[in-house]
C-alpha cells in the first residue's frame, strides 16, 4: 500500500463551482501534513499546511481526520487559475522523511 | 534573494552512462533534500542532507548517490543510468531538517537517458 494515495482525477469543473478531494496515508504516526499545487512543468508550491482543527485561507480549507487517516482540500468558488495539480503531502515520524502524494489533477473550465 | 537553483535544467544521456545534478538551496537553508517525478506521478523522495551527511533516505538503488558542501550545496550522482531514470529530478531546500516549514524546491533538471 502506498504511503499516501489520492484520486488521480482528473477533475473538470466549471469556474465558480466548488470542488472537493482527499487524501489518505497509512502511517498513523505521521506527524504533519500540507497540499502543494503544481503547475504544469514547474515545480511544486506550498498551498497551505493541514492542522488538526481544520484551517482555511480565502477560498480554500483543508481538513485533517486522524482517526480515519484522511485529509482533504475543498476549493470553492474556483477559478481558471485553480487548474494544476494538487498534491498530498505527509511529513512522517522520521522529520526528515516528507512524502508526496502522486497529485489529484483539476481542470476548471469557462 | 535567490530560491533553489538547479544545474543544468535539461540533459540527455544513454543507458549506461553517469550524470551529477547540483542545486543551490534557498539563502539561509542548511537541508537539501532530492526527489525524482515521473511523468503523471508525484515527487518520490530520494535522500536528504544535514550537515554534510545523508540523514535520511527513499526507496532507491545505491546508484544514486549524494553530496553535500561546507556551503549547503549539493549534488546528486546517478551511476549506470537506465532508461527508468527518465524523469525531472527536484531538489528542495528547507530552513533546518526535521523543522516544521515548508520546503521550497528548485524548477528541477529534467533527465532524458536514450
Amino acid at each position: 500500500r502506498k504511503e499516501v494515495e489520492q484520486d488521480p482525477g482528473p477533475f473538470n469543473v466549471p469556474e465558480g463551482a466548488t470542488v472537493a478531494f482527499n487524501c489518505t496515508y497509512s502511517n498513523s504516526a505521521s506527524q504533519s501534513f500540507f497540499w502543494y499545487r503544481q503547475d504544469c512543468r514547474k515545480e511544486p508550491k506550498l498551498l497551505m499546511s493541514v492542522y488538526s482543527s481544520g484551517n482555511e485561507d480565502g477560498r480554500f480549507t483543508a481538513q485533517l481526520n486522524r482517526a480515519s487517516q484522511y485529509i482533504s482540500l475543498l476549493i470553492r468558488d474556483s477559478k481558471l487559475s485553480d487548474s494544476a495539480t494538487y498534491l498530498c503531502v505527509e511529513r512522517g515520524s522520521s522529520a526528515s522523511k516528507i512524502i508526496f502524494g502522486s497529485g489529484t489533477r483539476l481542470s476548471i473550465r469557462p | 534573494d535567490a530560491g533553489v537553483t538547479q544545474s543544468p535544467t535539461h540533459l540527455i544521456k544513454t543507458r549506461g552512462q553517469q550524470v551529477t545534478l547540483r542545486c543551490s538551496p534557498k539563502s539561509g537553508h542548511d537541508t537539501v533534500s532530492w526527489y525524482q517525478q515521473a511523468l503523471g506521478q508525484g515527487p518520490q523522495f530520494i535522500f536528504q542532507y544535514y550537515e554534510e551527511e545523508e540523514r535520511q533516505r527513499g526507496n532507491f538503488p545505491d546508484r544514486f548517490s549524494g553530496h553535500q558542501f561546507p556551503n549547503y550545496s549539493s549534488e546528486l550522482n546517478v551511476n549506470a543510468l537506465l532508461l527508468g531514470d527518465s524523469a525531472l529530478y527536484l531538489c528542495a531546500s528547507s530552513p533546518v531538517a526535521g523543522g516544521p516549514g515548508e520546503l521550497f524546491f528548485g524548477e528541477g533538471s529534467r533527465l532524458t537517458v536514450l
